[in-house]
Parts: C-alpha cells; sequence; structure tokens
C-alpha cells in the first residue's frame, strides 16, 4: 500500500524555525517527485514546495521562497521541509503528496499524508 | 501564475440529482503536442487530505465511482457528479499542472444536499 506520513508540526512563536518530515512506503520514492501542500483554517490548498525524485531540481511558492528548503533522502524514503522565519499566515495543516507520475513534477497528486499542523503564535 | 477560479462557491443538490462545478483557468493547461489537459479534480471531506479523482482532467481515479466525471479543454473545465449520493457531500477542488510546479488550486466548491 503507498504511504506518506508526516511529523514534525508543532506550535512555534513567530520567526521561529520548524523542520517536517514526509516518510514514504510502497513504491520506488526515487522515481517520485514529492510536493507540500498547505491548508489554512476553512481554506483552500496552496502548494508551497516541490522536489523531483532524485532532488535535483526544487520549486517554492513566492509565499515562501528564500524562508523553506525542501529537501530529501532517497535511503531514508524521506522528504523534509525546513521552516525558517515562520509567521502567522504560515498556521496550516500541511500535507505532503506523491506525484501520479513518475519522472515527471508535472504532475497530479495521487497520495496524500493525513497531515501535520503548523500553528505560528506567540 | 496561472491562476484557476472554480464556480459556484458552493451548491445544494438533491440526492440523486446532477451536480455541476466549473474551473476555469487564466491561460490554456492544454499541452498540444501531447493533446493532454493538465488539469486535476479532488474530493476532500471534513479532516481528510484530498484524494484524486480525475486526472488529464477526463480521466478518473482507480476505483473512484463511474458517476463522477470531468470533461473541458483549454481554459474551460467541468465536473459533474452524474447523480449525488450522501458520500459525496466534500469540498472540491481542481488544480493545474501544466506550468512550474507544485501547480496551483481553485478556491474549491462546497457540495451538499438540499
Amino acid at each position: 500500500e503507498v504511504q506518506l506520513v508526516e511529523s514534525g508540526g508543532d506550535l512555534v512563536q513567530p520567526g521561529g524555525s520548524l523542520r517536517l518530515s514526509c516518510t514514504a512506503s510502497g513504491f520506488t520514492f526515487h522515481n517520485y517527485a514529492v510536493s507540500w501542500v498547505r491548508q489554512a483554517p476553512g481554506k483552500g490548498l496552496e502548494c508551497v514546495s516541490a522536489i523531483s525524485g532524485s532532488g535535483g531540481s526544487t520549486y517554492y511558492a513566492d509565499s515562501v521562497r528564500g524562508r523553506f528548503t525542501i529537501s530529501r533522502d532517497n535511503s531514508k524514503d524521506t522528504v523534509y521541509l525546513q521552516m525558517n522565519s515562520l509567521r502567522a499566515e504560515d498556521t496550516a495543516v500541511y500535507y505532503c503528496a506523491k506525484v501520479s507520475e513518475a519522472a515527471t513534477l508535472l504532475s497530479s497528486f495521487d497520495c496524500w499524508g493525513q497531515g501535520t499542523l503548523v500553528t505560528v503564535s506567540s | 501564475d496561472i491562476v484557476m477560479t472554480q464556480s459556484p462557491d458552493s451548491l445544494a443538490v438533491s440526492l440523486g440529482e446532477r451536480a455541476t462545478i466549473n474551473c476555469k483557468s487564466s491561460q490554456s493547461v492544454l499541452y498540444s503536442s501531447k493533446n493532454k489537459n493538465y488539469l486535476a479534480w479532488y474530493q476532500q471531506k471534513p479532516g481528510q487530505p484530498p484524494k484524486l479523482l480525475i486526472y488529464w482532467a477526463s480521466t478518473r481515479e482507480s476505483g473512484v465511482p463511474d458517476r463522477f466525471s470531468g470533461s473541458g479543454s483549454g481554459t474551460d473545465f467541468t465536473l459533474t457528479i452524474s447523480s449525488l449520493q450522501a458520500e459525496d457531500v466534500a469540498v472540491y477542488f481542481c488544480q493545474q499542472y501544466f506550468a512550474t510546479p507544485p501547480g496551483t488550486f481553485g478556491q474549491g466548491t462546497r457540495v451538499e444536499i438540499k
């Protein structure tokens, strides 16, 4: 069974840092790009970052560029999202999502984790 | 950036009736050389992550009931639920994955029972 499990969400003060992890199972991890998608309370979906299967290509939404860093360790089947200089508007459930097609970033998401909650507040 | 706009924001439909959700992109998401529209639809129920329903604008994901269908091309797309069931109450999102990853979503359409 294809599965993604996020961890690392927490309550953090504005300006603080947090690292999220997304651990995969059930598929050939290094063949697939993974994205982080967030959802603020009661709001829609925003893709904030993506990384190719090899880790050689990364992308960021304008709202997080320069503050967030995505990476992956294919030996551990895990993708990370390092979040620095956190703001109140970063408060959201963060999902990791696997693309449907191998070897491309331009694909729908066929598997999502259950999400991890990040709350930025003093 | 490609902006995705859904309509309506919410709709109430009687059980067994048809529900139609529209999605418009600010530019074409049709990759002409492949003749594919880079457009997906997702369903999200409360407290759950989104679930992929439709990709390539009209291809149903494995296991998705055939009452769900997608249509459209270029900039205008539609998700149709042919006969609404109680378990279809959810928020539905369209997403383009044509331009610069990781793609953008519409604002969502809430479907309720009338």
